[in-house]
C-alpha cells in the first residue's frame, strides 16, 4: 500500500515554463487536494476534488489547473510558472464524509519542492 | 469563512515537561479535527483524528481534546522528549468537506 505518491520531489523551472506535478493514491479515496506551503503562510488550499470529474477551487487557485479523470490521479498543472509559485506543494487524500467509512482522516504525500527562477 | 488559529506560534520547553498546544476555529460546524506533525523539510504525519462527536483521542503520550461548541482543541504532550521537536499543525474539515489548516506551532524541546 503506497499511500499518496508525489512526483517529482524537486523541480527547477524557468519563468514562463509549464509543468505538471503528479499525485496518485491507491487507497480508493474520493477526496484529493493540493496545498502549497510557504514560510509564515502555513498550508493553503489550491484546488480540491470530491470525486472523478469533479474539481473546485480553494484559497489560491490562480495560475494552476487541475483535472480528475480517475479516482487515483489528481495532477496539478502550472500554466506559466512565476517566481511567486516557488513553494513546497503537497497532495493529500481522504474518504469524503459521505464515503464508506467514518474514518476520513487525511493522508499526505511527501511533497514537491518547486523553484521558479 | 472558516479560520484556524494556533497559539503560540513557537514554544520552547525543557525535556520532561508536560505541555499543551492550542488550536481554535471560527465555525463550529466541523466534521472532524486532525493534528499533524511536520519535521523540517518533510511531509505531514497524522497524529490524532477527532470526529465531531468525540471529545478526545489518545495515542501514547499524546492526548487531543475537542470542544466544538467553543471552537477549541488542545494537544497535550506528556513527558516531552527532544524527539518531539517539530511543527504541530491542526486542521479542521468544514461543512464543504474542505480541510483548513492553522499555521502551526513550532515546538523545541530543550535537552
Amino acid at each position: 500500500n503506497a499511500g499518496v505518491t508525489q512526483t517529482p520531489k524537486f523541480q527547477v523551472l524557468k519563468t514562463g515554463q509549464s509543468m505538471t506535478l503528479q499525485c496518485a493514491q491507491d487507497m480508493n479515496h474520493e477526496y484529493m487536494s493540493w496545498y502549497r506551503q510557504d514560510p509564515g503562510m502555513g498550508l493553503r488550499l489550491i484546488h480540491y476534488s470530491v470525486g472523478a470529474g469533479i474539481t473546485d477551487q480553494g484559497e489560491v487557485p490562480n495560475g494552476y489547473n487541475v483535472s480528475r479523470s480517475t479516482t487515483e490521479d489528481f495532477p496539478l498543472r502550472l500554466l506559466s510558472a512565476a517566481p511567486s509559485q516557488t513553494s513546497v506543494y503537497f497532495c493529500a487524500s481522504s474518504y469524503t464524509r459521505t464515503g464508506r467509512t467514518s474514518n476520513y482522516g487525511y493522508t499526505f504525500g511527501s511533497g514537491t519542492r518547486l523553484t521558479v527562477v | 469563512k472558516q479560520e484556524v488559529t494556533q497559539i503560540p506560534a513557537a514554544l520552547s520547553v525543557p525535556e520532561g515537561e508536560n505541555l499543551v498546544l492550542n488550536c481554535s476555529f471560527t465555525d463550529s460546524a466541523i466534521y472532524n479535527l486532525q493534528w499533524f506533525r511536520q519535521d523540517p523539510g518533510k511531509g505531514l504525519t497524522s497524529l490524532l483524528l477527532i470526529q465531531s462527536s468525540q471529545r478526545e483521542q489518545t495515542s501514547g503520550r499524546l492526548n487531543a481534546s475537542l470542544d466544538k461548541s467553543s471552537g477549541r482543541s488542545t494537544l497535550y504532550i506528556a513527558a516531552s522528549q527532544p524527539g518531539d521537536s517539530a511543527t504541530y499543525l491542526c486542521a479542521v474539515r468544514d461543512r464543504d468537506d474542505k480541510i483548513i489548516f492553522g499555521k502551526g506551532t513550532r515546538l523545541h524541546i530543550l535537552p
